[in-house]
């Protein structure tokens, strides 16, 4: 069975600190992505990366920033964590050209900063 | 731009009730449509997806039609169960974008 594996399930942080985020998957997937969960608004996509030491902006890249130095591990970075980054982060993979239709996710990171 | 609206939550239903969850999308052009499932506790899963216009996708009694003319991808269900219990994500993709543009979810509960 593939598997999305995120390192923590909940998190707590204080403003200002450098928070990372991991995930690794297992399917030796090509694409990884990191998206945000918030209520009323869906997922949204902050980066993603279609091969090592590639990335992509997405649609809410600001305050993030990601690192991609193997092919199964793909970090998010929040570089000073502040309170309108509370929210629970996804990462999900997929496989190559054809694969960006059919994501596997991790079950999530719920991220508190204070 | 592009986008997709989902009928708001919660939606509370008994057992063996017939399912409704209505999506509609903004874009140009034939995009592919999707419906991801989000258990509690898990990361999202694709239930079922359509890639052309009046292509029916199903899975596990869930079906979805495209329909390209009311640019709509309503999800049914003809009886649900306490299982089902889950946040319900409609979404969509060209075949040249590299993203998946998700809606804003809709939960749903089922009652014994």
């Amino acid at each position: 069975d593939v598997k999305v594996t995120q390192s923590s399930r909940y998190l707590v942080k204080r403003t200002g600190e450098k928070v990372f985020l991991e995930c690794v998957q297992d399917m030796d997937h090509e694409n990884m992505f990191w998206y945000r969960q918030d209520p009323g608004l869906g997922l949204r996509l902050i980066y993603f990366s279609y091969d090592v030491k590639m990335k992509e902006k997405g649609d809410i890249p600001e305050g993030y920033s990601v690192s991609r130095e193997k092919k199964e591990r793909f970090s998010l970075i929040l570089e000073s964590a502040s309170t309108n980054q509370t929210s629970m982060y996804l990462c999900a993979s997929s496989l190559g050209d054809r694969g960006f239709e059919k994501l596997f996710f991790g079950s999530g990171t719920q991220l508190s900063v204070l | 731009g592009d986008s997709v609206t989902q009928m708001e939550g919660p939606v509370t239903l008994s057992e063996e009730a017939f399912l409704t969850i209505n999506c509609t999308y903004t874009a140009t052009g034939y995009p592919s449509l999707f419906w991801y499932v989000q258990y509690p506790g898990e990361g999202l899963q694709l239930l079922l997806k359509a890639t052309k216009a009046d292509d029916k996708g199903s899975n596990k009694g869930f079906e979805a039609t495209y329909r390209k003319e009311t640019t709509s991808f309503h999800l049914e269900k003809g009886s649900v169960q306490v299982s089902d219990s889950a946040v319900y994500f409609c979404a969509h993709r060209y075949s040249s974008a590299s993203k998946i543009i998700f809606g804003s979810g809709t939960r749903l509960s089922i009652r014994p």
